[in-house]
């Protein structure tokens, strides 16, 4: 079967530096994504790896290892506003999302 | 990336009743589909809509329960039809050019509740 797998919540400081990851088998591989989501509102994209490495997006950055089937997302720099879930989703071979459950984020002054 | 809206914002509703959601996007897209997501959870693809044929629903979903219409490359609605309090939950239409990168964006959501 299909599987995404991301720690439930991650608590950190605001100003530090906090990794999230997460680890997928899926059938089939055409990128891994990122969305960030607000209590009460709808996700929001972040970032997309489809090749190995790192990808940086202002304070945000997204690292892809296809071959250990492993993905992070760090944010440097915490805010407050950074206190969300965010959300890790794979493409697999049909097209189709595969989501993970998500790890809420919280920040601490 | 486009503007989605979805409207009702939030509805209750009494058990047995059918509540129609619309999404409405500001711009023609390719592919549009449909979510469900309970409190806490993460997101559970009910069916993609397809422009002038059947949607494609996903395992565990069926047409008569969740009709969905999409009737152009702009509008979609789906329907959740004889509710029951089982069904309340989040409902989310989503949009994606199918085209790399292949990202997803999201209307607001429908906030339903049955009592």
């Amino acid at each position: 079967g299909q599987n995404i797998d991301q720690p439930t919540e991650m608590t950190a400081t605001e100003g530090a530096i906090v990794q999230i990851n997460c680890t997928y088998q899926t059938s089939g591989f055409n990128g891994l994504f990122w969305y960030q989501q607000h209590a009460g509102e709808a996700p929001t994209f972040l970032s997309y790896n489809v090749l190995d490495g790192l990808e940086e997006k202002g304070r945000f950055s997204s690292f892809l290892s296809r071959s250990k089937g492993y993905s992070y997302l760090l944010l440097k720099e915490l805010q407050m506003k950074d206190s969300a879930s965010y959300l890790c989703a794979v493409m697999d071979s049909n097209y189709q999302l595969i989501w993970g459950a998500g790890t809420k984020l919280i920040i601490k002054p | 990336s486009a503007v989605i809206s979805q409207k009702p914002s939030r509805d209750i509703c009494q058990r047995g009743t059918s509540l129609t959601i619309q999404c409405q996007v500001d711009s023609q897209v390719t592919m549009m589909f449909w979510y469900r997501q309970q409190p806490g959870q993460s997101l559970t693809l009910i069916a993609t809509a397809n422009q002038g044929s059947e949607a494609t629903y996903e395992s565990g979903f069926v047409i008569d329960k969740f009709p969905i219409s999409r009737p152009n490359l702009t509008f979609s609605t789906l329907t959740v039809s004889n509710m029951s309090p089982e069904d309340s939950s989040i409902y989310l239409c989503s949009v994606s050019q199918n085209r790399e990168p292949y990202e997803q964006y999201f209307g607001p959501g429908t906030r339903l509740t049955v009592t």
